[in-house]
């Protein structure tokens, strides 16, 4: 199955904006709220960042927001702090496949 | 602690057997759906296969037939059998513990590098 479209890489300003899609279709990410999004530090693990489309685990940043609008799934990350660079990706219960999770490309962001 | 911590990696020739172990601490493996995520150098994540707490097993289509998912409940651990490994099977792989059933992932272990080459 195709992997969920994201850009390859955004930037921002320490202290600015930045929101990063996510595109899949109507049997994954537009379909279901089972969206979630990761962060990952070089040479580290991913980490749990949302779920359920816009749901925050216990100790993460409200800094980091997410929702969704049809096929497509943005995460805002507000107040850009240096320690934000990393990959991110967002990931979709998906019910095309027996294998029922999809993973995006991954997008780098860069805080300048 | 709830963690996991992967083991096994290695180089292999292609061709070759591995076997990754994912021990589990602080939860029960067989409890939860669990999932082996791979990662080529420089490259984004890959679902691989996963397992529900209820016993079923599925494959990405890349591996299906080569890997094999299991459980030992014994030692709360969980394993990725790996045979006829081939070239772009390289990557790190990673297993990790789905969280309330929402097909997202919040515990991941360190990860454990996986070599095919000769």
């Amino acid at each position: 199955q195709s992997a969920l479209t994201q850009p390859a890489s955004v930037s921002g300003s320490p202290g600015q904006s930045i929101t990063i899609s996510c595109t899949g279709t109507s049997s994954d990410v537009g379909g279901y709220n089972y969206v979630s999004w990761y962060q990952q530090h070089p040479g580290k693990a991913p980490k749990l960042m949302i779920y359920d489309v816009g749901n925050r685990p216990s100790g993460v940043s409200n800094r980091f927001s997410a929702s969704k609008s049809g096929n497509t799934a943005s995460l805002t990350i507000s107040g850009l702090q240096t320690e934000d660079e990393a990959d991110y990706y967002c990931s979709s219960y998906t019910s095309s496949s027996t294998l029922d999770v999809l993973f995006g490309g991954g997008t780098k962001l860069t805080v300048l | 602690e709830v963690q996991l911590v992967e083991s096994g990696g290695g180089l292999v020739q292609p061709g070759g057997s591995l076997r990754l172990s994912c021990a589990a601490s602080g939860f029960t493996v067989s409890s939860n759906y669990m999932i082996w995520v791979r990662q080529a150098p420089g490259k984004g994540l890959e679902c691989v296969s996963f397992i529900y707490s209820g016993g079923s097993t599925y494959y990405a289509d890349s591996v299906k037939g080569r890997f094999t998912i299991s459980r030992d409940n014994s030692k709360n651990t969980l394993y990725l059998q790996m045979n006829s490994l081939r070239a772009e099977d390289t990557a790190m792989y990673y297993c990790a513990r789905e969280f309330l059933g929402k097909r997202a992932f919040d515990i991941w272990g360190q990860g454990t590098m996986v070599s095919v080459s000769s």
